[in-house]
């Protein structure tokens, strides 16, 4: 069974910065892309990055460009996503998500998320 | 960036059939596979279609998918009360690159 257990949200002030951690087991993560996914309280789900198998490409959302960067490590089973220059309008549950044998294949399974607020 | 267009919300009675449209653009739904999701009541989204028509294991099959062009349909037969909730549908754009979500329909059980 897929597990994706996600750490590392909680309260920041703007500007600051925080990193995310997603445990997998269950399959066998070297072998699919991951993502992170976000949902503002209230509102619908928005794709924020993914990762390849090996880490060599990595594509963001825009507004997320610059300030988040997304790793791996296969060794570890874990994903990660380093958040700096928080705005309050970060302000989301963040979900690790399995992708597919390819970019153009989707978000599988979920975890349960982990919260961040961004406020001062 | 861009969207996939969902209405706002559906509703029907138990029993009844209710179905979902997703409209895209041929960077998106034209080209990639077309996913659908759940998401009840405060839980985390789920699975409910992958590539285009498929289900997971698990998934009743009152519920199917369909596309064709650059829209795609989630349709829900035998409606129960335990459908209640949002359902989202996704796709890969090449235009973007990037994974673009629909905006999101709220089914409600009368």
């Amino acid at each position: 069974e897929v597990q994706l257990v996600e750490s590392g949200g909680g309260l920041v002030q703007p500007g600051g910065s925080l990193r995310l951690s997603c445990a997998a087991s269950g399959f066998t993560f070297s072998g699919y892309w991951m993502n992170w996914v976000r949902q503002a309280p209230g509102k619908g789900l928005e794709w924020v990055a993914n990762i390849k198998q090996d880490g060599s490409e990595k594509y963001y959302v825009d507004f997320v460009k610059g300030r988040f960067t997304i790793s791996r490590d296969n060794a570890k089973k874990s994903l990660f996503l380093q958040m700096n220059s928080l705005r309050v309008e970060d302000t989301a549950i963040y979900y690790c998500a399995t992708g597919g044998p390819s970019v153009a294949f989707g978000v599988d399974d979920w975890g349960q998320g982990t919260l961040v607020t961004v406020s001062s | 960036q861009s969207v996939l267009t969902q209405p706002p919300s559906a509703s029907g009675t138990p029993g009844q059939r209710v179905t979902i449209s997703c409209s895209g653009s041929t960077s998106n739904i034209g080209s990639n596979f077309v996913y659908w999701y759940q998401q009840l009541p405060g839980t985390a989204p789920k699975l409910l279609i992958y590539r285009n028509n498929q289900r997971p294991s698990g998934v009743p099959d009152r519920f199917s998918g369909s596309k064709s062009g650059t829209s795609a349909s989630l349709a829900i037969s035998g409606l129960r009360s335990e459908d209640d909730g949002d359902y989202y549908c996704a796709a890969w754009d090449d235009s973007v690159r990037g994974y673009l979500f629909g905006t999101g329909t709220k089914v409600t059980v009368l």
